[in-house]
């Protein structure tokens, strides 16, 4: 079946450095893509998203690229802040008839000053 | 606008009981997904209910029901609670129109069981 897999955390940063989370799918149809983030005790939060091959999904200066040929969708940051500090969720929509979200396990980023 | 919000917050329940969940969409949002997310692990898909009718079902057993509503708010309910019950549970809505289309959370009811 569609799946996700992300890297493992915690990812630990200074601020301003660059950022990487690795992200990548399984699917046997053409799913939209999504990054979600999630800060403590809070519900999900959209961050970005790419519905075709070669799309760029950017927001906040985040940035995902959806690679088919690679079947990745890796999150990258130029200079992350503290306040970026929670848990990324790669997650993929399943096509097959309705509307079901995949997601990955997270991966808890922590940024320093 | 409001977006999807959620009741309770939060919820302490004992082994056995039943526990009802609620969610009202996003306006305009006539689909309305369930999630569960236990403690270090992404959300797994629970329900999702397009139009007051049931369009899609996860891999969770029958004490797990749901329903959504005429003005497309939707209830989740869990029979004869178990420990492993304990999670964040979070509703989320869309349009329902297309396919793949961006899903909306709300702020999730986590629910303890002991």
């Amino acid at each position: 079946g569609n799946s996700v897999t992300q890297m493992e955390g915690p990812v630990t940063l200074s601020e301003e450095a660059f950022l990487t989370i690795n992200c990548t799918y399984t699917a046997t149809g053409y799913p939209s893509l999504f990054w979600y983030v999630q800060y403590p005790g809070e519900g999900l939060q959209l961050l970005l998203k790419a519905t075709k091959a070669d799309d760029k999904g950017s927001n906040k200066g985040f940035e995902a690229t959806y690679r088919k040929e690679t079947t990745s969708f890796h999150l990258e940051k130029g200079s992350v802040q503290v306040s970026d500090s929670a848990v990324y969720f790669c997650a993929l929509s399943d096509s097959g008839g309705y509307n079901k979200l995949i997601f990955g396990a997270g991966t808890r980023l922590a940024v320093h000053p | 606008d409001a977006g999807v919000t959620q009741s309770p917050t939060h919820l302490i329940k004992t082994r056995g009981q039943h526990v009802t969940l609620r969610c009202s969409p996003i306006s305009g949002h006539k689909s309305v997904s369930w999630y569960q997310q236990v403690l270090g692990q992404g959300p797994q898909f629970i329900f999702q209910y397009y139009e007051k009718e049931e369009r899609g079902r996860g891999n969770f057993p029958d004490r797990f029901s749901a329903r959504q509503f005429p003005n497309y708010s939707s209830e989740l309910n869990v029979n004869a609670l178990l420990l492993g019950d304990s999670a964040l549970y979070l509703c989320a809505s869309s349009s329902g129109h297309q396919d793949r289309e961006t899903q909306y959370f709300g702020p999730g009811t986590r629910l303890l069981v002991l």
